[in-house]
């Protein structure tokens, strides 16, 4: 039962240009939506994350887009940079309960 | 605070074997999941566990068990070791239930089988 739909599995982009990676989510009691950043031989580790009751969080050069009535959820990366390069995953959560996308591998070409 | 800490870091089992790995959850956290990471794919999940009751289990065969212990620390043990078990299995610890909890991961143990 994947309760957490993730795309691109890939995503190649330029330095400078915008990286964009979706999600959408079956379980409307979800109420915390996280992004995890995750770099060759390391543990993925919490990026940027966002509530239901806001439509947008922005940190730095990463942004949240959530849609609550679609269900969906997004990763916009301004200005991409090679060091941005990593796996990126999406998760929604309930109390205790996590949910993981399956991941999309960005390259950020220099 | 100590993060996430998993054992060991790399282990190497022949086919048919078995390999036990250990996670140590963050304190105060009484969930641990596990999560299989095959070379250039996703999280694929695995097992949950929470205040010592499996709680949840992905599309593994049965060879793929575990527990949690009293101290919620957790093992995953994986019977009759196939090639293709060869990846990253990744713990991730959350606290107790609550809201906008965040899942705390571990670097990993690298099993490669032979």
């Amino acid at each position: 039962q994947q309760q957490v739909k993730q795309s691109p599995q890939s995503l190649i982009v330029q330095k400078g240009g915008i990286s964009i990676i979706n999600c959408a989510y079956e379980n409307t009691a979800f109420d915390y939506f996280p992004w995890y950043q995750q770099f060759p031989g390391k543990g993925p580790a919490l990026l940027i994350a966002i509530r239901p009751d806001v439509s947008e969080k922005k940190e730095g050069r990463f942004t949240i887009s959530f849609n609550k009535s679609a269900k969906q959820f997004s990763l916009h990366i301004m200005d991409s940079q090679p060091g941005d390069s990593a796996t990126y995953f999406c998760a929604a959560s309930v109390g205790n309960q996590f949910y993981f996308g399956t991941g999309t591998s960005l390259t950020v070409i220099p | 605070e100590a993060g996430v800490t998993q054992s060991p870091t790399h282990l190497i089992k022949t086919r048919g074997q078995q390999a036990t790995l250990r996670c140590s959850p963050i304190s105060g956290h009484t969930s641990v999941y596990w999560y299989q990471q095959a070379l250039g794919l996703g999280l694929q999940f695995l097992l949950w566990y929470d205040e010592g009751e499996e709680r949840n289990r992905g599309n593994f065969p049965p060879r793929f068990s575990g527990r949690q212990f009293p101290n919620y620390s957790s093992e995953l043990n994986v019977n009759a070791l196939e090639l293709e078990d060869s990846a990253l299995y990744l713990c991730a610890s959350v606290p107790r239930g609550g809201k906008n909890t965040e899942a705390f991961f571990g670097q990993g143990t690298r099993l490669t089988v032979v």
